[in-house]
């Protein structure tokens, strides 16, 4: 146990519905970031925020991806109108800083399937 | 822009020989690297790391080597255990974020 915890651990949904995941990082870490792993793949970064302020998003967050961490401790990556493609395992990690020295702990992922 | 890539998607080695993953990197800029673990079901794990400025570092059981030349670094496992059986990424520490390779499965045998 990393001490980063997600929730759900699994989440099937209908194409087309919304979902929410939640993630809860390591306390005194100020940053905390989002990854999605699909079958096969390495985690590829989604956004990232400090405290509370989301810094970076990447091309892969399309408009129906929104992530928020409103007191700079938990935060939620919401999906509307899932769709197929959006079947992945979303990794969350927290770290202390950035760069070197500063390791990214990653919790156990939420893995979604959309059918 | 960076990518990382690793040599085999899979590498089935004997319960005590010596385990070596090889990733290749394409930024001659980035200066810290990192090797995960990551086991069924659950989200990556950090084994070591290294800076640039360093070509070796040994951990427990676990050595990185860095070659700045050929832009190659591998994660070398001693006495190969069966708990080593999982996935390993290489990852670069880009700007803000890890960049993650697509991974080896190192499958230990008896």
């Amino acid at each position: 146990d990393t001490g980063v915890s997600q929730d759900p651990r699994h989440k099937i949904t209908k194409r087309g519905q919304n979902v929410t995941f939640r993630c809860d990082p390591i306390s005194e870490h100020n940053r905390l970031y989002w990854y999605r792993q699909t079958l096969g793949q390495g985690p590829e970064f989604l956004t990232y925020f400090q405290n509370e302020a989301q810094l970076e998003k990447s091309r892969l967050l399309s408009d129906r991806f929104s992530a928020e961490r409103p007191k700079g401790s938990f935060s939620t990556l919401e999906i509307q109108r899932t769709e197929q493609g959006d079947s992945a395992m979303y990794l969350c990690a927290s770290s202390l800083g950035s760069g070197a020295d500063s390791e990214a702990f990653f919790g156990q992922g939420t893995r979604l399937t959309v059918v | 822009g960076e990518s990382v890539g690793l040599h085999l998607p899979t590498l089935s080695v004997q319960e005590g020989d010596n385990s070596i993953i090889n990733c290749a990197y394409s930024n001659s800029a980035s200066d810290y690297f990192i090797w995960y673990k990551q086991e069924s079901g659950k989200g990556p794990q950090f084994i070591i790391d290294i800076r640039s400025n360093m070509d070796k570092r040994q951990g427990q059981r676990v050595t990185v080597l860095l070659n700045k030349t050929v832009k190659h670094l591998s994660l070398q496992i001693a006495a190969t255990q069966p708990g080593d059986s999982a996935v390993y990424f290489c990852a670069i520490q880009g700007t803000d974020k890890l960049i993650f390779g697509t991974g080896t499965r190192l499958q230990v045998f008896p």
